[in-house]
């Protein structure tokens, strides 16, 4: 079973709120992940790390910004929520092989 | 064009039928390949890895043509637990940037 964690699990805020999603990760994965998906649609990849200090924007473009001070954190913020944010966001770390994912989280802006 | 691509399906069949899922990519340098199970509103799991000689995981079969750039998914005695959307999913350089294609989603009916 994977140990990655995601939270809220459940964000429902108004426009122009800044909000941080965190997600965690105990297997000292060097990589981690974000994704944005909309229900019913693929993946898209919206952010990505390699290791400390290192973060890259992915595919799909995103207002968002991420960070990863410490391995096992690699949060993301947005400093200004609007309605077109609402998705599902969801985190994930890898070894070579397999990725693990986080059980994401679902955010809705009123 | 997308890197991978998947059939568009839905697929509904009844419990015990046989059934097939086809993708293909577009980068001739892919390295690894994958199929991921994702239930509705959860995340993505890894279903088994795709080698170049074939392999079997009861019964599911993941086979790869690297000259074709195509990869299949085979269920047999489809069950009403194997319903779920399934990717495709492509790591262009070894270790690096998982690619997933668009899914297709299996519905299988009692």
């Amino acid at each position: 079973e994977a140990d990655i964690y995601q939270t809220p699990r459940y964000l429902v805020i108004g426009t122009g709120k800044k909000i941080t999603l965190e997600c965690s990760q105990t297997m000292g994965h060097d990589k981690m992940y974000w994704y944005q998906q909309d229900p019913g649609m693929e993946l898209h990849l919206i952010h990505y790390s390699y290791g400390v200090n290192s973060t890259e924007k992915g595919d799909l473009s995103s207002e968002s910004t991420v960070s990863r001070i410490r391995t096992e954190h690699f949060p993301l913020t947005l400093e200004s929520a609007r309605p077109s944010h609402t998705s599902q966001y969801l985190c994930a770390s890898s070894e070579v092989n397999e990725q693990f994912f986080g059980p994401g989280t679902r955010l809705t802006v009123l | 064009r997308k890197e991978v691509e998947q059939d568009p399906g839905p697929f509904n069949v009844p419990e015990g039928a046989t059934v097939a899922f086809n993708c293909t990519y577009s980068n001739s340098a892919s390295q690894s390949f994958f199929w991921y199970r994702q239930d509705c509103r959860k995340e993505p799991k890894l279903l088994m890895s795709v080698y170049s000689s074939g392999n079997e995981d009861g019964r599911f079969t993941a086979q790869l043509n690297r000259a074709s750039q195509y990869i299949s998914l085979l269920i047999r005695d489809s069950k009403l637990s194997d319903s779920a959307t399934y990717l495709c999913v492509v790591n262009k350089v070894y270790g690096q940037n998982f690619v997933f294609g668009p899914g297709t989603r299996l519905s299988v009916l009692p």
